[in-house]
């Protein structure tokens, strides 16, 4: 099944170190969402590329937190000099145009 | 801006029963709203959504919700509970203009069916 892949799916890390998390959209999907499920804050949005469009970075908690998006395909998610507070797990969506989301397992990040 | 309210983090029902779980939403343009569901350990899966058109939608498995404009809400209900109904259930809303259908979330509520 071509579903949204993330990896990996859990990262340990100590605090301080940069961490990247990917993101393998659906083929053909045009938009990207990267969102953060911790406890106590629920689900917040993060960043959406669309196409070739300026990504909105408007859910960005701190410029420690960047993303790209290569080719309109694969894309990375960093963090650095973790904190403890961005322990959670990092959910990616992808969707055509405006459509429907469609969301992979999730990076669960743990910062030692 | 929008927002997002799920009354009830915990809802119990016992297996047969109504499942009704609450969400309630402000949003200064019109919205799109959906309900996800997140089973353990799996990642969020669609259930149903509102985009404008019928005001009642019927989703997967047997849910459906209700867009009620003067109550701000769009309540998610089953006529009969299953044991594999048992999952967080996440309520979300976004803009129906622009070209950014980012999310905006409630902090779910966690269903368990009961025997």
């Amino acid at each position: 099944g071509a579903g949204v892949s993330q990896s990996p799916s859990n990262k340990v890390t100590e605090k301080g170190k940069d961490v990247e998390l990917r993101c393998d959209p659906i083929s053909g999907h045009t938009a990207l969402y990267w969102y953060r499920q911790s406890l106590g804050q629920g689900l917040e949005f993060l960043i959406y590329f669309q196409g070739n469009s300026a990504p909105d970075k408007s859910g960005l908690p701190s410029d420690r937190f960047s993303a790209e998006r290569t080719g309109g395909s694969v894309s990375t998610l960093t963090i650095q000099r973790t904190q403890q507070e961005d322990s959670a797990v990092y959910l990616c969506a992808s969707s055509f145009l405006l459509s429907e989301q469609f969301f992979g397992p999730g990076t669960r990040l743990t910062v030692l | 801006a929008q927002s997002v309210t799920q009354l009830g983090s915990h809802v119990s029902v016992s297996e047969g029963a109504l499942v009704l779980l609450r969400c309630n939403y402000s949003s200064s343009v019109p919205p799109y709203l959906f309900w996800y569901v997140q089973y353990p350990n799996q990642g969020l899966q669609l259930l149903l959504k509102y985009t404008s058109a019928a005001t009642l939608v019927k989703g997967i498995n047997g849910f459906e919700a209700e867009f009620k404009k003067s109550e701000t809400s769009f309540h998610l209900t089953k006529p009969s509970a299953h044991m594999s109904d048992a999952a967080e259930y996440f309520c979300a809303v976004s803009d129906q203009a622009g070209n950014n259908r980012k999310l905006i979330w409630g902090l779910g509520t966690s269903l368990a069916v009961n025997p």
